[in-house]
């Protein structure tokens, strides 16, 4: 089983600024199947990013992925006040597929 | 556009058993697994299992496996997901989602154990 580990736990940033949110894998991810989501309190998890750097439909390109192996990273460049959520990745190269334990983005 | 749909919020008694359907729209249901995950209140998400539409191949994480049962109707590109034996602990939104060349997830199902 892919282990996936998310960090920082909690980010403090006020908007415009950028954040940088890491993913690491215990193991490579084969062909890089790692996506990003984020989420909303009472809302399912949305997509952002898929096969670790193709923004999913309608995602403002200020998101973006990146990585390869075991090491992953979201970036949000000029962050907007509806982007505080919680971000999770996710790799489905593999089965089991596996989720990191989450990032929360809050307003600093 | 691809879309899952899941069916209503549930509230069961302890020991009672829940299934939760989830139809798929705008793609061939038999090309994608369907994963089944739930996020318990103010948690993470947890994979449960997950059921190849096309050959009804099951495959369940180690701790559902003795009681939850996936499966699927392909005359109606559906999929369910029954988990018997419920108890307060599995109290949470359960989603189903199809992964691979496209990811979509359903909206989720609130299912609530409480005497």
């Amino acid at each position: 089983e892919i282990m996936l580990t998310q960090s920082p736990g909690t980010l403090s940033l006020s908007p415009g600024e950028r954040a940088t949110l890491s993913c690491r894998a215990s193991q490579s991810v084969t062909s890089s199947l790692l996506a990003w989501y984020q989420q909303k309190p009472g809302q399912a998890p949305r997509l952002l990013i898929y096969g670790a750097s193709s923004r999913a439909t309608g995602i403002p390109d200020r998101f973006s992925g990146s990585g390869s192996g075991t090491d992953f990273t979201l970036t949000i460049n000029r962050l907007e006040p509806e982007d505080f959520a919680v971000y999770y990745c996710h790799q489905y190269a593999s089965s089991p597929i596996t989720f990191g334990q989450g990032t929360r983005l809050e307003i600093k | 556009q691809v879309q899952l749909v899941q069916s209503g919020a549930e509230v069961k008694k302890p020991g009672a058993s829940v299934k939760v359907s989830c139809k798929a729209s705008g793609y061939t249901f038999t090309d994608y697994y369907i994963h089944w995950v739930r996020q318990a209140p103010g948690q993470g998400l947890e994979w449960m299992g997950w059921i190849d539409p096309n050959s009804g191949v099951t495959y369940y994480a180690q701790k559902f496996q003795d009681r939850v049962t996936l499966t699927r109707d392909t005359s109606i590109s559906t999929a369910y997901m029954e988990m018997s034996r419920l108890t307060s602990d599995d109290t949470a939104v359960y989603y189903c989602a199809a992964v691979g060349a496209i990811i979509a997830w359903g909206q989720g199902t609130l299912v609530t154990v409480s005497s």
